[in-house]
């Protein structure tokens, strides 16, 4: 069965600052995606990583995949308030013809002025 | 707006009633999941339907089922309800049969009281 651990699960960083959240998973995957969740509202997509060594940036936000390692981090850069939100990663099994992606429990961060 | 439409948005019910959430797909996407997320449990995936047929299947109680109708909306029908299935409940659609990138409805907010 496939497990994704996110770490750090809470996260309270002042404005300005740099952070990483991690998510590692427990089988081979090279399909991994990155969401946002503001408080009481739907899954946004941010990042979709689709192979060993993929990197995105969207603003603040960065986005990375080793494989090998079974490892994605989103770096988050100058935080300001308006990235306080939930962000999840979720992985799919790879080489399977019905999927579901399994989500980490989520990273709640706070960012304080 | 991701394109994935739900209803209803909150709904307040009693024990033991039963309910059903429906849920229509991006245009062109052909698979619809319905997710779970309750604060104990996180984000739990219920079930999968591709192109009218089941996929897959996750935690989902035997007083929950769904289908996908030929025009490809679907729906969750939950019964004998419990206190315990006070949740939001997403459907989300996507493109492949197996997984991909996907986007999320609103959810519907179900209240048991």
């Amino acid at each position: 069965e496939l497990k994704v651990e996110q770490n750090p699960l809470f996260l309270s960083m002042q404005e300005g600052k740099n952070y990483t959240i991690y998510c590692n998973y427990s089988t081979t995957s090279d399909r991994l995606y990155w969401y946002r969740q503001d408080p009481g509202k739907s899954l946004e997509s941010l990042f979709v990583l689709l192979s060993n060594g993929a990197v995105k940036q969207e603003g603040r936000l960065m986005a990375s995949l080793d494989t090998k390692a079974r490892l994605s981090t989103l770096h988050i850069t100058a935080a300001v308030h308006d990235l306080s939100a939930t962000y999840f990663c979720a992985v799919d099994m790879e080489n399977t013809n019905a999927g579901k992606s399994t989500f980490g429990d989520g990273t709640t961060l706070t960012v304080k002025p | 707006d991701s394109g994935v439409t739900q209803t209803p948005k909150h709904l307040i019910t009693a024990t033991g009633q039963r309910v059903t959430l429906r849920c229509s797909p991006r245009s062109g996407d052909l698979s619809v999941y319905w997710y779970q997320q309750s604060l104990d449990q996180g984000l739990q995936f219920l079930i999968q339907y591709y192109n009218g047929e089941e996929r897959a299947k996750g935690n989902i109680l035997e007083r929950f089922s769904a289908q996908q109708f030929p025009d490809l909306h679907s729906e969750l029908n939950l019964s004998s309800l419990e206190l315990g299935d006070s949740a939001l409940y997403f459907c989300a659609s996507s493109e492949r049969v197996n997984t991909g990138e996907l986007f999320f409805g609103e959810g519907s907010r179900l209240t048991v009281l």
